[in-house]
């Protein structure tokens, strides 16, 4: 069956970094776009990125781009999300979710992790 | 961007009750090549990452029960829980995916017993 397994979170100081990782299995991972999305406490659902099955393209919502990096290593079955120069705002559960589509688009999310919980504070 | 709202914030309903949520997105979600709705429900209970219930706006996921159902087209939408379970206590989230890359999701709707 379809896991998804996040790991890397924790707390941080702002202005740190911190590395998430999401182990994939019980499917091949190479086919499939993924994302992270995340849920600041008590709030709704943010998308935050997305990345393509290769890696070649990769999307991220406006406010987070040049901060964050999703990257992915498909021999690894494993997704990444690099999130740089941290701030209070960014405290969140950070969830990594499985996109539907296996072609070059992107579609709806099917599998969705049990999320991390990043937590910047100093 | 596509910005997608959600009435009503909460709703309260009596157990083998109909509730109904409803969805507006800002502009269309509805590809005219393939005439579909690029629209999905999402289920959250307490504690739990979310749950893909229905895609493409009426197309329920497998595995869901069939009390739950989709439907509208184009910038309006409803998931409708036809009988209300307990086990249906959660918040819902509808999300476009024609817009990409920008995956909006509303701000979700609070579902309990009354």
């Amino acid at each position: 069956q379809v896991q998804l397994v996040e790991s890397g979170g924790g707390v941080v100081q702002p202005g740190r970094s911190l590395r998430l990782s999401c182990a994939a299995s019980g499917f091949t991972f190479s086919y499939y776009g993924m994302h992270w999305v995340r849920q600041a406490p008590g709030k709704g659902l943010e998308w935050v990125a997305g990345i393509q099955s290769d890696g070649s393209r990769k999307l991220y919502v406006d406010s987070l781009k040049g901060r964050f990096t999703i990257s992915r290593d498909n021999s690894k079955n494993a997704l990444y999300l690099q999130m740089n120069s941290l701030r209070a705002e960014d405290t969140a559960v950070y969830y990594c979710a499985r996109d539907n589509d296996v072609s070059d688009h992107f579609s709806y999310f099917d599998y969705w992790g049990q999320g991390t919980l990043v937590t910047v504070s100093s | 961007d596509i910005v997608m709202t959600q009435s009503p914030d909460s709703l309260a309903v009596s157990l083998g009750e109909r509730a109904t949520i409803n969805c507006k997105s800002s502009q269309s979600v509805l590809y005219s090549s393939n005439n579909k709705n690029y629209l999905a429900w999402y289920q959250q209970k307490p504690g739990q990452p979310p749950k893909l219930l229905i895609y493409w706006a009426s197309t329920r996921e497998s595995g869901v029960p069939d009390r739950f159902s989709g439907s509208g087209s184009g910038t309006d939408f409803t998931l409708t829980i036809s009988s209300l379970q307990a086990e249906d206590v959660a918040v819902y989230y509808c999300q476009q995916y024609y817009s990409t890359p920008r995956f909006t999701f509303g701000p979700g709707t609070k579902v309990d017993i009354k």
